[in-house]
């Protein structure tokens, strides 16, 4: 079955410093991948997605992702935090059945220091 | 941004009476999902809907039931609300992308 692992539950940096978010999947096909992240009180937004196109995923607000299919990985980076980037990040695996359902890590939260 | 809305925003309720939460989408998708986010577990799936009056069960279905009468409304119904389900509910429709899901704002549930 599919799933994945995110390797921190908490990370902190300061900012203008990179920021690494670790997600390691598991799969018996080349899965669709996703990265969400949550501001406190708010919904979830689609920060980028994988779907075997491109090993090296760009997103929104500077943040990219590689695929490592070796590595079984899909981590998050950024090369300069801002205090914006303060929030809940989210690896998430596409179950790859005709519905859709997808499967969520438990979660990263950033905190970013002044 | 996908148009999705729920309501209520936020409920306090009492052990033992029934709550209904809704999803309302203007994008015309086929499929939603109702998910609950509780700290340490991520999202987990609920219930899902893939058509009008298709419905079908998540991983935590148990005390909870849907219906979805119409393309742009998915309901979430707690029979009987029991303290295990304080919670924050999410909805999420697939959009263009297939299976891409996009989130509702989200519902702060407490039940006393």
């Amino acid at each position: 079955a599919q799933s994945v692992t995110q390797l921190d539950s908490h990370v902190s940096v300061s900012e203008g410093t990179p920021v690494l978010l670790r997600c390691n999947y598991s799969s018996s096909y080349s899965p669709s991948l996703f990265w969400y992240v949550q501001h406190p009180n708010k919904g979830l937004q689609l920060l980028l997605k994988y779907t075997s196109a491109a090993t090296l995923v760009k997103g929104i607000n500077g943040f990219e992702a590689e695929f490592k299919k070796s590595e079984t990985s899909f981590h998050l980076t950024k090369p300069s935090a801002h205090m914006s980037d303060a929030a809940e990040y989210f690896c998430v695996v596409s179950l790859g059945s005709n519905d859709y359902k997808l499967s969520f890590g438990a979660g990263t939260t950033v905190t970013v220091r002044a | 941004d996908a148009g999705i809305t729920q309501s209520p925003r936020h409920k306090v309720t009492e052990t033992g009476t029934p709550v209904t939460l809704r999803c309302h989408q203007t994008e015309n998708h086929r499929y939603m999902y109702w998910y609950r986010q509780d700290p340490g577990h991520g999202l987990r799936l609920i219930h899902y809907s893939y058509g009008v009056k298709d419905t079908d069960k998540g991983e935590v279905s148990d005390g909870y039931s849907v219906s979805r009468s119409k393309t742009e409304d998915f309901l979430l119904t707690l029979e009987s609300a029991t303290s295990s389900q304080t919670s924050v509910y999410f909805c999420a429709i697939t959009g263009g992308g297939g299976e891409t899901q996009y989130f509702g704002p989200g519902t702060r549930l407490l039940v006393l």
